[in-house]
């Protein structure tokens, strides 16, 4: 089975929306990390935002927000306000058991191209 | 600030050559990992140093090999290449106490394989 699911392999949003990128995740660990990580065309991996399994807040950084619902394995991305320069691939990955050395676990990815 | 130097950026070789591809993460980094990224795949993870031993160990092929060295720097092997090695090889890295678990990633190394 997928650990890690992104059911949209492509969304659309107009400057300055909102868009929700979706994830699923399947683990019996009672401790893991959830990532986001932005792909540009330009191939980097870059980090976006982190969710621990015990964080009882969800995850802010600036325009990213992690929409975290744990009875549901969910951990959605949420952009406000996009921008032209948001347009990318983006893949949710997820660390199982307490943080040491496991690797992350990336899922499909969605790309994102935000229109003017 | 130091990110993970990857080198070389690109790299074209012809079927059953090797390459090599090296890896210098972050200063104070002790755990390196590697990732093979197809077109228009997700990143696959192959392999993971911690303190110049493999810790980890996902879908690299026999023909790959990798070592950590003494200062931290890791190097991936590829021989008898194939055409399905065309890919984007990361190197990522990461503080071995780090509380998160993130990984800090390289720009790739984009192989091509004529």
């Amino acid at each position: 089975a997928q650990k890690i699911t992104q059911t949209q392999p492509g969304m659309f949003v107009q400057e300055k929306e909102a868009v929700t990128l979706d994830c699923t995740y399947d683990t019996s660990d009672q401790s893991y990390g959830l990532f986001w990580y932005k792909q540009p065309s330009s191939g980097e991996m870059i980090f976006l935002i982190y969710q621990g399994s015990y964080d009882e807040q969800n995850a802010t950084e600036g325009r990213y927000s992690l929409n975290f619902q744990k009875a549901r394995k969910s951990a959605n991305l949420v952009i406000s306000a996009s921008q032209l320069g948001d347009s990318a691939m983006y893949f949710c990955a997820m660390r199982e058991g307490a943080p040491g050395y496991s690797t992350l676990t990336f899922g499909k990815g969605t790309m994102l191209l935000v229109s003017p | 600030a130091a990110g993970v130097i990857q080198s070389p950026r690109h790299l074209i070789k012809e079927k059953r050559e090797t390459a090599t591809l090296k890896c210098y993460p972050i200063p104070r980094h002790d755990t390196v990992y590697w990732y093979q990224q197809g077109p228009g795949q997700d990143p696959q993870f192959l392999i993971s140093f911690y303190e110049k031993m493999q810790s980890d160990k996902g879908s690299i092929p026999d023909r790959f090999s990798a070592q950590q060295f003494s200062d931290y720097h890791s190097e991936l092997n590829m021989s008898s290449l194939e055409l399905g090695d065309s890919a984007l090889y990361f190197c990522a890295s990461r503080p071995g106490a780090f509380l998160s678990g993130e990984l800090f990633f390289g720009e790739g190394s984009r192989l091509t394989v004529l």
